[in-house]
């Protein structure tokens, strides 16, 4: 079956640094991608990786370990704008996203 | 350019009753789709369109139909609501579904069944 495995809560402290770890198991894969969702809307892009290594964008890099089945999200001098959900989907061998059930990472002062 | 519209944003239902939901893109993508999703959930693919007069189902396709007869808009219909259709659901619009090619969300429509 297809799984996705990401940490369901995740604190951080304003101006510090924050991992979101994401294991996944899907059938084929074309990528994976990561989404923001601050409460009450909807999901934005962030970041897509298909090769192995870390993308940097800004304060956001991502990371992908395709062997591994294994990606991360690292957000740098956090905003408490950051606080928010943070979404893992790979896609599969058909094309479909399949969507994690989401990190909430809060961030205090 | 208003990117992808969901019309309502809240409704309330009575079990049994019925009710669509309206998705519009200006973006002239090609594919769309509609997820909802529930607290502790990834986001669940219902249906989805490849194209102008196609639908497709996805993971939960079960109590819900879905039209495309225009390239823009793609409607969600549910027939006979029941309780455990209470979510909150997405519409998104994407080029293709080829790798790199980011699906753009709407706002959601937040659905009570009782």
């Amino acid at each position: 079956g297809q799984n996705i495995d990401q940490p369901t809560e995740m604190t951080a402290t304003e101006g510090a640094i924050v991992q979101i770890n994401c294991t996944y198991q899907t059938s084929g894969f074309n990528g994976l991608f990561w989404y923001q969702q601050h409460a009450g809307e909807a999901p934005t892009f962030l970041s897509y990786n298909v090769l192995d290594g870390l993308e940097e964008k800004g304060r956001f890099s991502s990371f992908l370990s395709r062997s591994k089945g294994y990606s991360y999200l690292l957000l740098k001098e956090l905003q408490m704008k950051d606080s928010a959900s943070y979404l893992c989907a790979p896609m599969d061998s058909n094309y479909q996203l399949i969507w994690g059930a989401g990190t909430k990472l809060i961030i205090k002062p | 350019n208003a990117g992808v519209t969901q019309t309502p944003k809240f409704r309330v239902l009575k079990t049994g009753q019925s009710m669509t939901l309206l998705c519009a893109q200006d973006m002239n993508h090609e594919y769309m789709y509609w997820y909802r999703q529930d607290p502790g959930m990834g986001l669940r693919l219902i249906h989805y369109s490849v194209g102008e007069g196609t639908t497709a189902k996805g993971e939960v396709p079960d109590g819900y139909n879905v039209s495309r007869l225009k390239k823009q808009n793609f409607l969600l219909g549910l027939e006979s609501a029941a309780p455990s259709q209470t979510s909150v659901y997405f519409c998104a619009s994407s080029p293709t579904d080829g790798p790199q090619d980011t699906q753009y969300f709407g706002p959601g429509t937040r659905l009570t069944v009782l």
